[in-house]
């Protein structure tokens, strides 16, 4: 079965700090991509960052990074240099296919917490 | 910011009754989606369009329906509410059905199932 697992209801982090929100995912195809969206009080879904399951490299958007280790199925999202504004929910999603289109599994969430 | 809007972005209703959310964007994507969300669960795919009058159904599809007889138009049709899907509605487009496309998310509407 097509799973995204996102282990950390909640999380602190202090401000300038490093955070690693943690994803794991199954999934028996070998074509798939996973992407992280935050979601701030306000409600509204900000896609953050993409990796493609061929992707060589990790993705990487400003102070976004996506650990992509496939052998471990996760795909765990680092925000560098963490600040109050990065405080929201973060969710994790897998695009599978079936149908007429790709599809996106979402996880249950992460809440982070950015301290001063 | 993607041009995507939902009306109304708050209702409250009474069970039984029947209820119309509209999704409407101005990116001419072919992709529309509708997802719920709900605590504990993240976010569901309810059905997607793939093309005007083109649908099919997500995950959690029952209870729900769909039209779509224009582009930029996505409605979702609770045709006799349950206070089960007292939720959190979303839309989103994305260009193509495949690749890196991300969907882009509109700005939720809440619904309150009495």
């Amino acid at each position: 079965a097509q799973k995204i697992t996102q282990t950390q209801p909640g999380m602190f982090v202090q401000e300038k700090e490093a955070v690693t929100l943690d994803c794991t995912y199954d999934t028996s195809d070998p074509s798939y991509g996973l992407f992280w969206y935050k979601q701030p009080s306000s409600g509204e879904m900000i896609f953050l960052i993409y990796q493609g399951s061929y992707d060589q490299q990790n993705a990487t958007e400003g102070r976004y990074s996506l650990n992509f280790q496939k052998a471990r199925k996760s795909a765990n999202l680092v925000i560098s240099a963490s600040q109050l504004g990065d405080s929201a929910m973060y969710f994790c999603a897998m695009r599978v296919y079936g149908g007429a289109t790709n599809k996106l599994i979402f996880g249950t969430g992460t809440l982070l917490a950015v301290q001063p | 910011d993607a041009g995507i809007t939902q009306s109304p972005r708050h209702k409250v209703t009474e069970t039984g009754t029947p209820v119309t959310l509209r999704c409407h964007q101005t990116e001419n994507h072919r992709y529309m989606y509708w997802y719920r969300q709900d605590p504990g669960h993240g976010l569901r795919l309810i059905h997607y369009s793939y093309g005007v009058k083109d649908t099919d159904k997500g995950e959690v599809s029952d209870g729900y329906s769909v039209s779509r007889s224009k582009t930029e138009d996505f409605l979702l049709t609770l045709e006799s509410a349950t206070s089960s899907q007292t939720s959190v509605y979303f839309c989103a487009i994305s260009e193509s059905g495949g690749g890196d496309n991300e969907q882009f998310f509109g700005p939720g509407t809440r619904l309150t199932v009495l």
